[in-house]
């Protein structure tokens, strides 16, 4: 069983939806719980992160953390076609050196 | 220049060459990585440094040679690849690598590396 479970898409969405981009993981050490959004031809970003469980909003973007189902969840509101790219998870454990664990990534096509 | 910049951004490259991606960090990090990223796989860890010492190897074949001559270069030495080692080349740096913090990733653009 892989430590983070990812579907990779690609996922197609008109201009306006809500997407729902999500992962599972089978770790429970894991508390550091990342998005990273990956454009094409760049390297990926730190969207966002939440620790341990519970929400965390920026803006049109809501990470969702479910440490009893380990799955985390992010959703984008009013999906732009700059939203466009690849969302990777990521995860990690605290405390002195941790890897960090990334999902395959879910392409995301928003349509005008 | 300001982040991670990796050079070159595309490398073909036959069996037997030898050839070398560079990477620099103008963030002030103590660590830097490198990770290999192929379609549908989820990224591979390569190497890590922190202060220029190697703290992990991830079971890397040898026709991988990592160099961190200090802690704003990384070098990833080539030799004698295989036709799957094709993939986006991805540096990162962070502040450390011990912090008990989310010690965020920054990565470079990568270097798409095809073998012939």
């Amino acid at each position: 069983q892989k430590e983070v479970e990812q579907d990779p898409g690609p996922l197609s969405v008109p201009e306006g939806a809500i997407v729902s981009l999500n992962c599972t993981y089978s770790n429970s050490a894991f508390q550091y719980f990342m998005w990273y959004r990956q454009y094409s031809r760049k390297g990926p970003e730190l969207l966002m992160y939440t620790y341990s469980s519970g929400n965390k909003e920026d803006g049109r973007f809501t990470a969702q953390v479910d440490k009893s189902s380990k799955y985390i969840s992010l959703f984008i509101r009013d999906s732009q076609p700059s939203d466009s790219a690849t969302y990777l998870c990521a995860m990690k454990a605290s405390g002195g050196y941790q890897k960090v664990t990334f999902g395959t990534g879910t392409k995301l096509q928003v349509i005008p | 220049e300001t982040g991670v910049t990796q050079t070159p951004r595309h490398l073909v490259m036959g069996m037997t060459n030898k050839k070398s991606l560079k990477c620099e960090q103008h963030l002030g990090h103590n660590a830097m990585y490198w990770y290999k990223q192929s379609a549908k796989k989820p990224l591979e860890l390569m190497f890590v440094y922190s202060l220029e010492e190697r703290v992990e190897n991830n079971s890397v074949p040898s026709r991988f040679s990592p160099e961190c001559p200090n802690s704003s270069h990384l070098f990833l030495h080539l030799h004698t690849l295989q036709p799957e080692d094709s993939a986006l080349y991805l540096c990162a740096s962070s502040q450390s690598t011990t912090s008990t913090d989310l010690n965020e990733q920054f990565f470079g653009p990568g270097t798409r590396l095809t073998v012939l």
